[in-house]
């Protein structure tokens, strides 16, 4: 199936702890996207990666770095987990160098940090 | 930066009547707005978008506005089923660079059988 998938689809861990979040597309889009959904439905950029690159980089604390092995992939890695984290983390991806404009999402990770 | 603003928070309306979403942006310079809906527990999924020199769009039931003097663009779906009810996102994008899509803060929409 061509998508956008995310790994793990729930992730449970204590405070203080470091995981990872795994995005691959398959749609050949050349930008990808983290963005945040907090428990009030809000969804926020938190960074944006063309061609491997990092384009956008929001307001957001030096514990989380992303990483793009290449155009497939964008990776979020997050250390010393705070209870403020716990939300649901969406990996978009879009094909901005064609004109298209519609970012596809995965089906979201949601993190509980207890 | 863009600053979008989405009203209603919630919006709850009788199966058959028609539902209306309103958004304001900010940045004069955001020349796309697209519209996506995301059901409980699910991913978001765009439903329709409009661009800045058009100033409304229909897909069957739904259709999209702009008005880009005063700087604000609604959803209107009508006859409205069970299966429309989500949360819907306005978003817009400006025009510089690369450009960063900023969502709306959501509308719940529920339809009442």
């Amino acid at each position: 199936d061509t998508a956008v998938s995310q790994t793990p689809k729930y992730l449970v861990t204590q405070m203080g702890n470091d995981k990872s979040i795994k995005c691959e597309q398959n749609l050949g889009h050349d930008t990808m996207y983290w963005y945040k959904q907090d428990s009030k439905k809000f969804l926020k950029i938190m960074f944006s990666y063309n061609n491997k690159e990092l384009i956008i980089n929001e307001t957001v604390p030096n514990r989380f770095s992303p990483k793009s092995p290449d155009k497939a992939h964008l990776n979020l890695h997050i250390n010393s987990l705070e209870l403020g984290d716990s939300a649901v983390y969406f990996c978009a991806s879009s094909l901005t160098s064609g004109g298209a404009d519609e970012q596809y999402f995965g089906p979201g990770t949601r993190l509980t940090v207890t | 930066g863009e600053n979008v603003e989405q009203h209603p928070s919630t919006l709850s309306v009788q199966e058959g009547d028609s539902a209306v979403i309103k958004c304001t942006y900010s940045d004069s310079a955001s020349n796309y707005f697209p519209w996506y809906k995301q059901e409980l527990g699910k991913r978001p999924q765009l439903i329709i978008d409009i661009r800045s020199n058009v100033g409304e769009k229909k897909d069957q039931r739904i259709a999209v506005t702009l008005n880009k003097t005063a700087k604000h663009f609604s959803l209107h779906i009508t006859e409205t089923q069970p299966e429309d009810s989500a949360v819907y996102f306005c978003a817009a994008r400006s025009s510089g660079g690369y450009q960063k899509v900023t969502f709306g803060t959501g509308t719940k929409l529920q339809v009442i059988p």
